[in-house]
């Protein structure tokens, strides 16, 4: 296994339009997680996967924002409508649920970089 | 809100030179993260500290955890060209929401050669 890997790298979209993301993560892992990344900011929290059950969602994902998880491995994320303000880098991670600090380690993947035109 | 503030938020040295970066929060943390992220990729896990006052090193990086475990610092050592980077350090909130991280917006350092 070599990590979590994301799809696609790069989007360009026109303001609008609908895209999908998905992530794949390590496979042992039950916890997924989704982050949004802009400019000059550390990633901020979108949404959280134990299995198949979405656990959290974060008030920046709007309606339009929508993750599932169906068999508790890969996951998708998709922005419907997307607006220029969408442009960003998501971020997906996983880890392992685990009762000690170790179960807090998420390894993220390469990211899928937006750009809403 | 559990916010985590970092700093410097620029650096810039010449190789062979030593530096320290903070993370500091009025929040305390499960555990705490550091991460280093290069331009257009993911960030990469370099260590986690959990207990107050711990101190982990890996290679020339040494990493503290302060004792109420609300603030940590990265030291490097000798800063090599291949150090450049975007560090971030992440805290894990206590409680139920464990699971969520807290990033900082990162120190971004570059090491001349």
């Amino acid at each position: 296994d070599t990590g979590v890997s994301q799809d696609p790298r790069h989007k360009i979209t026109k303001r609008g339009q609908n895209v999908t993301f998905r992530c794949d993560p390590i496979s042992e892992h039950n916890r997924l997680y989704w982050y949004r990344q802009t400019l000059g900011q550390g990633p901020e929290f979108l949404t959280y996967f134990q299995n198949e059950a979405q656990l959290e969602k974060s008030r920046l994902l709007s309606d339009r924002f929508s993750a599932e998880r169906p068999k508790g491995s890969f996951s998708t994320l998709e922005i419907q409508r997307t607006e220029q303000g969408d442009s960003a880098m998501y971020l997906c991670a996983s880890s392992l649920r685990s009762s000690g600090p170790s179960g807090n380690e998420q390894f993220f993947g390469p990211g899928t970089r937006l750009t809403v035109l | 809100t559990q916010l985590l503030e970092q700093s410097p938020q620029f650096l810039s040295i010449q190789e062979g030179e030593n530096l320290t970066v903070y993370c500091n929060s009025s929040s305390v943390f499960s555990s705490l993260q550091w991460y280093r992220q290069e331009p257009g990729e993911g960030p990469v896990l370099l260590v986690t500290v959990v207990t107050g006052g711990e101190v982990k090193k890996l290679k020339r990086l040494t990493f503290q955890f302060g004792d109420a475990r609300k603030d940590s610092s990265l030291h490097i050592t000798a800063a090599q060209p291949g150090d450049t980077g975007l560090y971030l350090c992440a805290g894990a909130h206590s409680g139920g929401s464990n699971y969520k991280l807290t990033f900082g917006k990162g120190t971004l350092l570059t090491v001349n050669p």
